[in-house]
């Protein structure tokens, strides 16, 4: 598609639960970026993918949080046990290369309560 | 390790005036530099993304320029309009693995 995708739009998980969000990049974008908006404006990276193959993982934490992106499928998000701490807005950004004059397209993102 | 910082942090205009937002970077080493609005409760719109090479990109009535020596990166906006209210971010791309690094953005109102 022309637009990067991602479902759901908002998730509720009680303390405790899992959280899957996904996200389909735009066709042709070898690199998917997953950013976490906690409060307003604070952006934090999690991890990128340069097609299934995880580019850089530096910004995802070590427990908890894992994520894939498989052939033929969008590109997912999993939090196990989720905590209150966790309840940000997930954005998932997908380019063409990750330098130069290459932009990131960003999703409308999935925003995560946890109650 | 790159910070991004944004000043100021709000900004309020009548509608007509030009402006300037302000954007700067610890770590000159950058690949390229990307501004973005994002309105309540939206995602990011990318607006213009200057390349390390590059000093400066114009979008209509945008226009964005790259200082590396000094770490610094404006956008100016002529002639605003109410519809530009948003927030505006940057993000500076300094590793080879194209990790954004955010600013904490400026909150803009323009006032009809």
């Amino acid at each position: 598609g022309e637009e990067v995708a991602q479902t759901p739009k908002h998730l509720v998980r009680g303390e405790g639960q899992k959280a899957k969000l996904y996200c389909a990049p735009i066709k042709g974008h070898s690199y998917v970026f997953w950013y976490q908006q906690v409060l307003k404006n604070e952006f934090k990276f999690l991890i990128s993918f340069q097609n299934e193959n995880v580019f850089d993982e530096t910004g995802m934490p070590k427990e908890r949080f894992s994520a894939k992106c498989l052939p033929n499928s969008p590109c997912s998000l999993e939090i196990q046990a989720t905590k209150l701490e966790d309840s940000a807005v997930y954005f998932c950004a997908s380019s063409q290369s990750p330098q130069g004059g290459y932009e990131q397209y960003f999703g409308p993102g999935t925003r995560l309560t946890v109650t | 390790k790159q910070e991004v910082t944004q000043i100021p942090a709000a900004l309020s205009v009548p509608e007509g005036e030009n402006l300037v937002l302000n954007c700067s970077f610890t770590d000159s080493a950058i690949y390229n530099l990307q501004w973005f609005r994002q309105d309540p409760g939206k995602g990011l719109t990318s607006l213009l993304l200057i390349q390390s090479s590059q000093r400066e990109q114009t979008s209509g009535r945008l226009n964005a320029s790259l200082d590396k020596s000094s770490g610094r990166s404006t956008l100016y906006i002529a002639a605003s309009q109410p519809g530009d209210s948003a927030t505006y971010l940057c993000a500076a791309n300094s590793g080879n693995t194209g990790k954004l690094i955010f600013g904490q953005g400026t909150t803009l109102q323009v006032k009809p």
